[in-house]
């Protein structure tokens, strides 16, 4: 059954480094989302990806982070100078859309500690 | 703009009773509905789906819940509970494909023996 995986599992980094995490959606899909969930928190909407472009982001999607899709198949998003804050797992999800409008396919998820 | 309420942060049953997890959802237009589950330490796994077709939808693992409209209402239910559903499980819902999909705050199931 198709999947979607995302790279590292987990990554450790000092604070004030560049963060990359790496997503690789489901071959057909054409809607890509990442969202984070703080330890013991809920699961929250970061950003929306459609057609090469940014569809939606939240009030937490400030400048510090980006999102690429370099080639047919990775979607990656980058943070660019990490704050303790950003300490949280973070889901990368794909949709096809169509038939299965609104639903969405998540990877494990890559827990980032930010020490 | 949408979103979900989860009644209950954390629901504790014994194994072979009735589950019932409660989702009240906000949308100025129709939705579509989604019950999803997150073993520890693990992604989401979808349970089930409503988008406007059966309002009584059933989905993996024995769940099932109703759509209804008068009471904004899709909660989540499983007539005998196993050890193994014990997990946190999120309502979330979306307008659409081009629309984000919002969770609600999770509940997190337990059962006892």
């Amino acid at each position: 059954e198709p999947e979607v995986t995302q790279t590292p599992s987990h990554q450790v980094t000092q604070m004030g480094q560049e963060v990359i995490l790496r997503c690789v959606p489901i071959s057909n899909h054409l809607y890509f989302y990442w969202y984070r969930q703080i330890l013991g928190q809920k699961v929250e909407f970061l950003v929306s990806f459609y057609n090469n472009e940014i569809s939606e982001k939240s009030e937490i999607f400030d400048d510090q982070f980006s999102v690429e899709r370099p080639d047919g198949s990775n979607f990656t998003l980058k943070i660019r100078s990490t704050k303790l804050e950003d300490s949280a797992m973070y889901f990368c999800a794909s949709s096809g859309g169509g038939a299965n409008t609104g639903e969405l396919f998540f990877g494990e998820g890559s827990r980032l500690t930010v020490l | 703009a949408q979103s979900v309420t989860q009644l209950g942060s954390h629901v504790s049953v014994s194994e072979g009773a009735l589950v019932l997890l409660r989702c009240n959802y906000s949308s100025s237009v129709p939705p579509y509905l989604f019950w999803y589950v997150q073993y520890p330490n693990q992604g989401l796994q979808l349970l089930l789906k409503y988008t406007s077709a059966a309002t009584l939808v059933k989905g993996i693992n024995g769940f099932e819940a109703e759509f209804k409209k008068s009471e904004t209402s899709f909660h989540l239910t499983k007539p005998s509970a196993h050890m193994s559903d014990a997990a946190e499980y999120f309502c979330a819902v979306t307008t659409g494909t081009a629309s984000k999909l919002t969770f609600g705050t999770g509940t997190r199931l337990q059962v006892t023996l």
